[in-house]
């Protein structure tokens, strides 16, 4: 069964920069475009940024671009989520996912809060 | 990227069937079949339901079914149970290379 295993959530202060990571397995890494979607507590889904499976390309949010930056590495089976500039608006569980067009698996999460 | 339109929540019997609409426009909805629904329970990550807009991923039951209509796409639950009771969410793929999510629904077992 696909596995897909975030990690790197933490408490940051306002303004300040964190690297979450997702680890994959079970399925053609390679073959697959991911994403991040991010969850507020208690409130919906926000679609965050994806990555192509070459890695060539990639496409954001408005309220993360120029902020957040995904990469993946084929020969690790890992994205990656850089979060600079970090606004106490980015606090959400922040899911990996793989998906051609739309996410379908999703991995379980890991919390950011941005507080100071 | 204004996100796709969905009641905030509906309600049905148990055994009735039950429609939720996900409402966008033709830059998403519109534009292509990339729309997928997610059920999501307190404390868990959202799970595929449908995907391009009427497929079921193998092991999702026949009472969930998608189907669209110009900018507006449905999920229908058929047969409605008490464990049906969570949030759906739709989204869609966009001209723009990205996707957008509804606003989610919250479905009420009564």
């Amino acid at each position: 069964e696909v596995q897909m295993v975030e990690s790197g959530g933490a408490v940051v202060q306002p303004g300040g920069s964190l690297r979450l990571s997702c680890a994959a397995s079970k399925f053609t890494f390679e073959s697959y475009t991911l994403h991040w979607v991010r969850q507020p507590p208690g409130k919906g889904l926000e679609w965050v940024s994806l990555i192509s499976w070459d890695g060539i390309s990639s496409y954001y949010a408005d309220s993360v671009r120029g902020r957040f930056t995904i990469s993946r590495d084929n020969s690790k089976n890992s994205l990656y989520l850089q979060m600079n500039s970090l606004r106490t608006e980015d606090t959400a569980f922040y899911y990996c996912a793989k998906g051609v067009t739309t996410p379908d698996y999703w991995g379980q999460g890991t919390l950011v809060t941005v507080s100071s | 990227q204004s996100a796709l339109t969905q009641p905030a929540s509906v309600s049905g019997s148990p055994g009735q069937s039950i429609t939720i609409s996900c409402t966008g426009t033709s830059s998403d909805v519109g534009a292509y079949n990339y729309v997928s629904w997610y059920q999501q329970f307190p404390g868990e990550a959202p799970r595929l339901m449908i995907y391009e807009v009427s497929n079921r991923p193998s092991g999702i039951s026949h009472r969930f079914s998608g189907s669209k209509s110009g900018y507006t796409a449905f999920l229908t639950i058929s047969g409605l149970q008490a464990d049906d009771e969570a949030h759906y969410y739709c989204s869609s793929y966009t001209i723009s290379n990205t996707v957008v999510f509804g606003g989610g629904s919250k479905l009420t077992v009564l």
